[in-house]
């Protein structure tokens, strides 16, 4: 149980083309899911918490119009990186929250994003 | 505010040694602790978890103590395989968050 699934694993894209990533509870609902970006051999830097329904909450320093999250369901939360450079090439991760059990996140695959 | 401390640098050792990964963390009250596994490509998945001072955790051969008196959460392993190479991350829970530490890249040779 407590599976969180990433689509797509990886993608390549444009500079200046917007790209979604998924992120889905398959087994359970996830009221709270976490957005986080991991830089090559370094730990993972929180970008944002989002609450099904609700907006999300980002950390300082994340740019909420660049890094769009849409937390529409107990079971699906999207990022969208809108107009994309180089520079927001990375790994993606997002975790999700079991509710019966507060302090355990369950962890996506990621996504490596590619920015040409 | 709430910190996880980890060794610095890679470790290498060959297959059947015995592993050992420090953890300090700083935290106001009594976060949960975690130990998370990368392996290339791929995401964290959770490798064992404390609540509370005292409770030992454990999975796949790997072990945790939660003390308090030295705000530690070392994880260990007493014979490592080629297949436990990976990254390692510490991690606590505190106001409402996961906090890691840098990680540790652990590389058995057989």
């Amino acid at each position: 149980g407590a599976v969180v699934s990433q689509h797509p694993s990886w993608v390549i894209c444009k500079s200046g083309t917007s790209v979604k990533i998924e992120c889905r509870s398959l087994d359970f609902q996830a009221t709270t899911m976490f957005w986080y970006r991991q830089f090559p051999k370094q730990s993972l830097m929180l970008m944002a918490t989002s609450n099904e329904g609700s907006k999300a909450t980002y950390e300082q320093g994340v740019e909420k119009d660049k890094f769009l999250i849409n937390h529409a369901s107990l079971t699906l939360s999207t990022l969208t990186v809108t107009s994309a450079h180089p520079e927001d090439s990375s790994f993606y991760i997002c975790s999700a929250r079991d509710g019966d059990r507060t302090d355990t996140q369950y962890f996506g695959p990621g996504t490596r994003l590619t920015v040409l | 505010g709430d910190s996880v401390t980890q060794m610095e640098g890679p470790v290498t050792l060959s297959e059947e040694a015995f592993l050992t990964i420090n953890c300090t963390y700083t935290a106001t009250g009594y976060p949960s602790l975690f130990w998370y596994v990368q392996y290339p490509g791929e995401g964290l998945q959770l490798l064992l978890k404390a609540t509370k001072a005292d409770d030992k955790g454990s999975n796949k051969g790997f072990e945790a103590t939660y003390r308090k008196e030295t705000t530690s959460f070392h994880l260990e392993k007493g014979s490592v395989q080629v297949s436990d190479s990976a990254v390692y991350f510490c991690a606590l829970y505190g106001n409402n968050r996961l906090a890691f530490g840098k990680g540790n890249q652990v590389v058995v040779i057989p």
